[in-house]
């Protein structure tokens, strides 16, 4: 099992960027992922989740600005940040869930999104 | 919604236990049993060591274990290890179909 995040990088307040996350080693659209991004020295904080369904789940913080999404084809979870904020400056991982909501097995590198006013 | 409640802090000599705590409420900790715990090293991603209270995945140590009473989920850390000084977080499925981390504990092993 392998994620690999990418896209992040510097973007202005307000802006959008897009994360991708290519899944190796296992079929993506049978498993339950999250996004999980964690800001200097802070603790983790979930952001959002995809079943196996293709259901979606966001933490209140990002709802209504992110979009999380995945394309089989490809084996690559997204997630689309729009409208980012000071707040949103931290590393993106993407992860595998081991119970659906509760629990991330397999976790990525991480990428790192930083947000300039 | 609030991070789950943990001390900043827990220290440690090598092969004394310690106990982290993990505090929450009815719609998270208290309401369902999906608990877990990860211990985080610098610069890494977090590592799951506990899942569903009290489950340890294949490959952690049987050093780790946990439990929960209420609102409040334990982390036990049997014979300490130098090894074992990292962050550790705690987590809880909500009723708003959420993920909720903790603050983040520090262990250290002196």
């Amino acid at each position: 099992v392998q994620l690999v995040e990418s896209g992040g990088g510097l973007v202005q307040s307000g802006g959008s960027l897009r994360l991708s996350c290519a899944a190796s080693g296992f079929t993506l659209s049978k498993y339950d992922m999250s996004w999980v991004r964690q800001a200097p020295g802070k603790g983790p904080e979930w952001v959002s989740g995809i079943n196996s369904g293709g259901a979606t789940f966001y933490a209140d913080s990002v709802k209504g600005r992110f979009t999380i999404s995945r394309d089989d084809s490809k084996n690559t979870l997204y997630l689309e940040m729009n409208s980012l904020s000071a707040g949103d400056t931290a590393t993106y991982y993407c992860g595998r869930d081991f119970i659906a909501l509760s629990s991330v097995d397999h976790w990525g590198q991480g990428t790192l999104v930083t947000v300039s006013s | 919604q609030s991070a789950l409640t943990q001390p900043a802090s827990v220290s440690g000599s090598p092969g004394q236990s310690i106990t982290i705590s993990c505090t929450g409420t009815s719609s998270d900790v208290g309401g369902y049993n999906y608990v877990s715990w990860y211990q985080q090293n610098p610069g890494k991603a977090p590592k799951l060591i506990i899942y569903n209270v009290s489950n340890r995945p294949s490959g952690v140590s049987n050093r780790f274990s946990a439990s929960k009473s209420g609102n409040t989920a334990s982390l036990t850390i049997s014979g300490l290890r130098a090894e074992d000084e990292a962050d550790y977080y705690c987590s809880s499925y909500t009723s708003s179909n959420t993920l909720l981390f903790g603050g983040g504990t520090k262990l250290t092993v002196l």
